[in-house]
């Protein structure tokens, strides 16, 4: 059964700093990994989607890598502003599989200091 | 084009009211997803449509709690007799198999529903 852990809970960074996000999962028989946004009150935005022949994924000053064999993916975020602030989420399907639930982490709240 | 969209975004009820709550995924999405997301929890699967079928109901709470899904689009998630624990988010997401970038979800905003 999939598990996925995303630490720290929380963030603060000053404006312009370049971070990372990590996530966690436990079995690496993944089928992708999708990384969202979720604004306070709002639903989720995805962000970024690596299938498990991929190794990264980039979207503007966004970038997430995938290592199975790690069980570990991160979200880079260069040049961090304020509007980045958010709560960021990775999810993997619970299966080895296409159009399966996900199985979400907790997330990690990110404070972006002007 | 539109994005899914869910309806009432915000519910507020009495214990022991039902509730429908409603979910029109991305035009030609086949899949639909139902997730809850209570205060300081993580997102809950509740149960996925493939086409009107629920191949994956293990998420329900309990038997207050079901889904349909018509002409493999619109989708209704109804909770009966409501509990003050019931009250979250309820989200909704869909995804299409015939995507380049496969099971890529797609949610809407949610329904905030609040238990009293």
């Amino acid at each position: 059964k999939q598990e996925v852990t995303q630490i720290p809970a929380a963030l603060s960074v000053p404006e312009g700093e370049n971070l990372v996000l990590n996530c966690s999962f436990t079995d690496s028989a993944i089928y992708n990994l999708q990384w969202f946004r979720q604004d306070p009150g709002k639903g989720l935005t995805s962000l970024l989607l690596i299938q498990s022949s991929q190794r990264e994924q980039t979207s503007g000053r966004l970038n997430a890598s995938l290592d199975k064999s790690s069980g570990r993916s991160t979200l880079y975020i260069a040049a961090s502003q304020p509007g980045d602030s958010a709560t960021y989420l990775c999810a993997s399907p619970r299966v080895d599989s296409g159009n399966t639930p996900l199985v979400f982490g907790k997330g990690t709240r990110l404070s972006v200091i002007a | 084009g539109a994005g899914v969209s869910q309806s009432p975004s915000n519910k507020v009820t009495e214990k022991g009211k039902d509730v429908e709550l409603r979910c029109d995924p991305i035009s030609g999405h086949t899949a639909l997803y139902w997730y809850r997301q209570s205060l300081g929890q993580g997102l809950e699967f509740l149960i996925y449509f493939q086409g009107n079928s629920a191949p994956d109901k293990s998420g329900l709470p309990s038997d207050r709690f079901s889904a349909e899904r018509t002409g493999g689009s619109v989708s209704t998630l109804t909770i009966q007799r409501t509990q003050q624990e019931d009250s979250a988010v309820y989200l909704c997401a869909s995804s299409s198999k015939t995507s380049g970038r496969y099971n890529e979800q797609f949610f809407g905003p949610g329904t905030r529903l609040t238990v009293l």
